[in-house]
């Protein structure tokens, strides 16, 4: 079964910095794999996906992340964060399916907080 | 174009007593996914449906089931209600299942259900 991890249960970074959230997966082919922002008391926002080609996948908000087989990873990053920035995000791998992405299965989430 | 709508957004309900939540999918959507977000237990998949017909199913009880109408909108039901099933459950559609292979999830702001 596949499974996520995200090693960093909260990072608190400053206004301006750099940013880069870890993400690491397990899944026997090649996955779907996507970030989500969720803001306090709201539902996820996608910000970026990769599903094949391009490592190097853009976002929005100015978000890119890069996928490495090798390492089984698809680490977030951002090169200058924002105070709107602060929120918690999730990385997540996607079953490819007979019908598509039938399902998503969720790392526990980092929670970014951002000092001035 | 409108997007994933869940309703109703907050709930109280106490032990034993049975609840229902509606998702409406954005617009030509036709895959409609539930899950439930917990602080102990993270985001987990409930469920998800495709054409009236459930494709996938989570690890779990059967007092979790849902359903899809013609029109893709789709309802949750969770019986005999216990204090662990305070969550916020979130609803998903996709454009998945034709022709079509996004992979992409939308998600709604979920219903933020407290059982007492």
């Amino acid at each position: 079964a596949q499974s996520v991890t995200q090693p960093d249960i909260h990072i608190t970074v400053s206004e301006g910095a750099s940013l880069e959230l870890r993400c690491n997966y397990s899944y026997g082919a090649t996955p779907y794999l996507f970030w989500y922002v969720q803001s306090p008391g709201q539902g996820l926002q996608l910000l970026l996906k990769y599903f094949s080609g391009d490592t190097l996948v853009q976002g929005i908000k100015g978000f890119e992340a890069e996928f490495k087989r090798s390492q089984s990873s698809f680490n977030l990053r951002k090169p200058s964060v924002h105070w709107s920035d602060a929120a918690e995000y999730f990385c997540a791998v996607g079953v490819r399916g007979n019908f598509g992405n039938e399902k998503l299965t969720f790392g526990t989430g980092t929670r970014l907080t951002i000092i001035p | 174009k409108a997007g994933v709508t869940q309703t109703p957004r907050y709930l109280i309900k106490t032990r034993g007593q049975q609840v229902t939540l509606s998702c409406s999918p954005i617009s030509g959507h036709r895959s409609v996914s539930w899950y439930q977000q917990t602080p102990g237990q993270g985001l987990q998949f409930l469920f998800e449906y495709f054409s009236e017909t459930q494709r996938n199913k989570g690890n779990f009880p059967g007092r979790f089931s849902g359903r899809q109408f013609s029109n893709s909108r789709s309802e949750m039901n969770v019986s005999t209600l216990e204090l662990g099933d305070s969550a916020l459950y979130l609803c998903a559609s996709s454009l998945d299942g034709g022709r079509v292979r996004t992979g992409e999830l939308f998600f709604g702001e979920g219903s933020r259900l407290t059982v007492l």
